[in-house]
């Protein structure tokens, strides 16, 4: 199976800061990642799939770049909406398998 | 408007069997794939399994940990996709979410989440 880890595990910001979350993969998924936003209590949201796509709807903040095996999800200035864990998801191969998570958190 | 809503959870006893529900609207439910992920509390997602449309036979893929105990199914005709768990362990207790694939390319995005039906299995 491919494992998915990322960095940082959790994560405190301030409104308006530039964060970064990476997602590394245990072997080549090409461009086949997907990022998905979670509050507490709710369903994951599809943020951006084949690394950098950006889902209708989702706000432009949100950039996503990468292929292989490291991958990065942006978001260039954090609102208060946007505290909640996120996860990368390959779904390049069977299993479908998804990273731990990243949890970002109010400074 | 897409709507996905599943239904079918509670508390089960290890060994037990539930069923979950997903019933759906707002699209062509026949046109998509559709998987089941799932959330024990307080952890990360799980990918449980898949199922094809009808243009791919309706065949099926299931996470190692679930296969040969859960199966899903689908009723197109109901806009309704299933998923069948048998033996249950203490391990399935979960958050159960119905998915909705978006085909881009060759691969499949998850795009439309139901809000999850709580399993509990325990004695």
């Amino acid at each position: 199976d491919i494992q998915l880890t990322q960095s940082p595990s959790f994560l405190s910001a301030s409104v308006g800061d530039r964060v970064t979350i990476t997602c590394r993969a245990s072997q080549d998924i090409s461009g086949y990642l997907v990022w998905y936003q979670q509050r507490p209590g709710k369903a994951p949201k599809l943020l951006i799939y084949a690394a950098s796509t950006l889902q209708s709807g989702v706000p432009s903040r949100f950039s996503g770049s990468g292929s292989g095996t490291e991958f990065t999800l942006t978001i260039s200035s954090l609102q208060p909406e946007d505290f909640a864990t996120y996860y990368c998801q390959q779904v390049n191969i069977y299993p479908l398998t998804f990273g731990p998570g990243t949890k970002v958190d109010i400074k | 408007e897409v709507q996905v809503v599943e239904s079918g959870g509670g508390l089960v006893q290890p060994g037990g069997s539930l069923r979950l529900s997903c019933a759906t609207s707002g699209f062509i439910f026949s046109d998509h794939y559709m998987d089941w992920v799932r959330q024990a509390p307080g952890k990360g997602l799980e990918w449980v399994g898949r199922t094809r449309n009808k243009a791919n036979s309706y065949t099926t893929e299931y996470a190692a940990s679930v296969k040969g105990r859960f199966a899903i199914s689908r009723d197109d005709s109901k806009n309704s996709l299933y998923l069948q768990m048998n033996s249950l362990k203490t391990e399935d207790t979960a958050v159960y979410y119905c998915a909705r694939g978006l085909t881009v390319g060759p691969r499949v995005y998850h795009d439309y989440w139901g809000q999850g039906t709580l399993v509990t299995v325990s004695s």
